[in-house]
């Protein structure tokens, strides 16, 4: 059963140009959330999507949008770039169908997407 | 809203020591609570969790954690540790169990052999 993917694993672009990560869920799961990691900090939730609709969303500016697709993956899209977007982004997949009582069970996350921007 | 502190940023400890990694938060509402553990250059995965019931939490690799509500406190535990357990250790809230989760800033944990 794979777990979650992401990619590009490595990504380097320069200021002003935009950029697009992909994330395809836990087989079984249908919520996708994404997070950015800066260098030496804890992850920050960007948003989360769920039936292709972004359902919760994080302080992040409108320069971050994305996409949920009929089979569940999804896309991150980041545009007019900022030195200060560079990070480890995060995708994390759950399915509303497994918590039981709590709801979704637990995040699960993927390997991430290294952003350097120059 | 919520918030997560953790309290030491850096946690160096001998092998087969004891080690405890501090974790407080804050929040209006209840909370679940998490534990999650980063390896160098990858993603995160769960070593706990605490949703409701007895407050001593068991998970993988030996560690254990206690929800103390009049505390506001889950720290984590593990009575002996080993080289493989360095690693970045993150403790997270949420309102509920697949949503939002607010992390701490994160504990290096480096066993020294």
């Amino acid at each position: 059963d794979a777990g979650v993917t992401q990619s590009p694993t490595h990504l380097i672009k320069t200021r002003g140009q935009q950029v697009t990560l992909r994330c395809s869920p836990k087989s079984g799961h249908d919520t996708v959330s994404w997070y950015q990691q800066a260098l030496g900090q804890g992850p920050q939730f960007i948003f989360q999507y769920y039936e292709e609709e972004e359902r919760q969303r994080g302080n992040f500016p409108d320069r971050f949008s994305g996409h949920q697709f009929p089979n569940y993956s999804s896309e991150l899209n980041v545009n007019a770039l900022l030195l200060g977007d560079s990070a480890l982004y995060l995708c994390a997949s759950s399915s509303i169908l497994a918590g039981g009582p709590s709801g979704r069970n637990e995040q699960f996350f993927g390997p991430g997407t290294r952003l350097t921007v120059l | 809203a919520q918030s997560v502190t953790q309290l030491d940023s850096q946690v160096p400890v001998f092998e087969e020591a004891p080690v405890e990694l501090r974790c407080n938060y804050s929040s209006s509402v209840s909370v679940y609570l998490f534990w999650y553990v980063q390896y160098p250059n990858q993603g995160l995965q769960l070593l706990l969790k605490y949703l409701s019931g007895s407050t001593l939490v068991k998970g993988i690799n030996g560690f254990e954690a206690e929800f103390n509500k009049s505390q506001t406190s889950f720290h984590l535990r593990k009575p002996s540790v080993h080289i493989s357990d360095t690693a970045e250790y993150f403790c997270a809230v949420s309102k509920n169990q697949g949503g939002k989760l607010i992390f701490g800033q994160g504990t290096e944990l480096s066993v020294k052999p």
